[in-house]
C-alpha cells in the first residue's frame, strides 16, 4: 500500500533544542510530500510540500524538511525549538495511484520551557 | 486570505438523532473533500467531489452518511441516525489542484 509512516507517537524536547520529526515514505514512482500541523480542535494546517527540486524545503514558522530519496524519508525539522510549536504534526502524502492524500498517524511534539 | 469555513465547531447530539454539517470551500476551488479524523489518527477521506459530482465516495458510510455540493460551491455532510462510533473530527478541505489541499476548521460531533 502506498502510505508514510510516523515511527514516533510522542517527541519532547526542551525550548530552543533542535526538533526532528520522522517520516517514512513508500509510494511507487516520485513522491509529492506534504507536513501539516494541527493544534487542538483545530484544522489541519499547512507546513510544507516536496513535489520536485531541491532536497530541502523550507516552510512555513521556521520549520524545514529534507527528502531523502535513498532513505525514503521526508523528515520535518526546525533548528530551535518553540512552546508554541507544541502540536499534532502529520506527515502526508499523494497516491501515485488515485491522487489521494494518505496521512501518517500523527506525532505529538510537546516542547518544554 | 482566503479560507474554509465549517460550521458549526462543535457538535453534541444524541445516538440515533440526524446531524449535519456545512463546509464553504474557498472560493474558485473546484475540488472538496470531507475527511473523518478519529481521535488519535491521521483524517480519513469519506468523499470526495468535483464540482457538484461526486469523484469518490467509497470510504463513505452510504446506509447513514451522505454529502451533497447541489451546486458546486458550498456542501453538506449529513448523519442519519448517528452512532457512538461516529464521535470524530471532521474536516473539509478544498483544493486547486491535486497537490494543494486547504483545511476548515473542523466540526468535533460527540455522539452520546
Amino acid at each position: 500500500a502506498q502510505s508514510v509512516a510516523q515511527p514516533e507517537d510522542q517527541v519532547n524536547v526542551a525550548e530552543g533544542n533542535p526538533l526532528t520529526v520522522k517520516c517514512t515514505y513508500s509510494v511507487s514512482g516520485n513522491p509529492y510530500l506534504f507536513w501539516y500541523v494541527q493544534y487542538p480542535n483545530r484544522g489541519l494546517q499547512f507546513l510544507l510540500k516536496y513535489i520536485t527540486g531541491d532536497n530541502l524545503v523550507k516552510g512555513s514558522y521556521g520549520f524545514e524538511a529534507e527528502f531523502n530519496k535513498s532513505q525514503t524519508s521526508f523528515h520535518l525539522k526546525k533548528p530551535s525549538a518553540l512552546v508554541s510549536d507544541s502540536a499534532l504534526y502529520f506527515c502526508a502524502v499523494i497516491r501515485s495511484n488515485d491522487y489521494k492524500l494518505s496521512f501518517g498517524a500523527g506525532t505529538t511534539v510537546t516542547v518544554r520551557a | 486570505e482566503a479560507e474554509v469555513a465549517q460550521s458549526p465547531r462543535y457538535k453534541i447530539t444524541e445516538k440515533s438523532q440526524a446531524v449535519a454539517f456545512w463546509c464553504d470551500p474557498i472560493s474558485g476551488h473546484a475540488t472538496l473533500y470531507w475527511y473523518r479524523q478519529i481521535l488519535g489518527q491521521g483524517p480519513e477521506l469519506l468523499v470526495q467531489f468535483q464540482d457538484e459530482s461526486v469523484v469518490d465516495d467509497s470510504q463513505l458510510p452510504k446506509d447513514r452518511f451522505s454529502a451533497e455540493r447541489l451546486k458546486g460551491v458550498d456542501s453538506t455532510l449529513k448523519i442519519q441516525p448517528a452512532e457512538l462510533g461516529d464521535s470524530a473530527m471532521y474536516l473539509c478541505a478544498s483544493s486547486p489542484s491535486y497537490y494543494e489541499q486547504y483545511f476548515g476548521p473542523g466540526t468535533r460531533l460527540t455522539v452520546t
